[in-house]
């Protein structure tokens, strides 16, 4: 079974600065990998999605990640926060190979916005 | 334009009765899926469903039942509620592979339930 590892339970950033965040997968064929930001007391909204192809994605909110199949990682990068991205985020993988199966979520990553 | 909603949005109840969390989906896909949302877990799977009068347990279904008589809606409903199913609950959907042309899922804007 597939499984997602956030290393990162909480993250805090300046404003302006860079950010990554980590995600890594178990899996043994490249699968669908998703990132989604949980603003609070929201639901969870879509920022980006990798299928296949172009490994490096543009998403909404000036985010994008990068696929890394020999690392296994697809984390999530933006190069200036701003205050608004203070969230949660998720990293979620499903299975191309094995039809209509749920997809898996990471435990999230908490991110702080300082001025 | 098409949504999931969820209702309600707050709910508290007491131990021992059965509360019902409706959900509906107006983007006609096949794929539905309930999970509950506790500080260090993240998202956990309940149960989940790939189309009408089929459903499928996740990995804390215990304590839930859900059905899905149609396209559009899958009620969670816990039979008798506990103090440890106080939590806030999100439903999804999606297309099934084939359907559509992602299988991302849509989530709801969750259901705050606190059982005392």
């Amino acid at each position: 079974a597939q499984s997602v590892t956030q290393p990162d339970i909480h993250i805090t950033v300046s404003e302006g600065a860079s950010l990554e965040l980590r995600c890594n997968y178990s899996y043994g064929a490249t699968p669908y990998l998703f990132w989604y930001v949980q603003s609070p007391g929201q639901g969870l909204q879509l920022l980006l999605k990798y299928f296949s192809g172009d490994t490096l994605v543009q998403g909404i909110k000036g985010f994008e990640a990068e696929f890394k199949r020999s690392q296994s990682s697809f984390n999530l990068r933006k190069p200036s926060v701003h205050w608004s991205d203070a969230a949660e985020y998720f990293c979620a993988v499903g299975r191309p190979d094995s039809g209509n199966t749920p997809l898996v979520f990471g435990k999230g990553t908490r991110l702080s916005v300082i001025a | 334009d098409a949504e999931i909603t969820q209702s309600p949005r707050h709910k508290i109840t007491e131990t021992g009765r059965q509360v019902t969390l409706a959900c509906h989906q107006t983007w006609n896909h096949n794929n539905m899926f309930w999970y509950r949302q506790d500080l260090g877990h993240g998202l956990r799977l309940i149960h989940y469903s790939y189309g009408v009068q089929d459903t499928n347990k996740g990995e804390v279904s215990d304590g839930y039942s859900v059905s899905r008589s149609n396209t559009e809606d899958l009620p969670l409903t816990l039979e008798s509620a506990a103090s440890s199913q106080t939590s806030v609950y999100f439903c999804a959907s999606s297309y099934k592979p084939g359907q559509g042309d992602s299988v991302e899922q849509f989530f709801g804007p969750g259901t705050r339930l606190t059982v005392l």
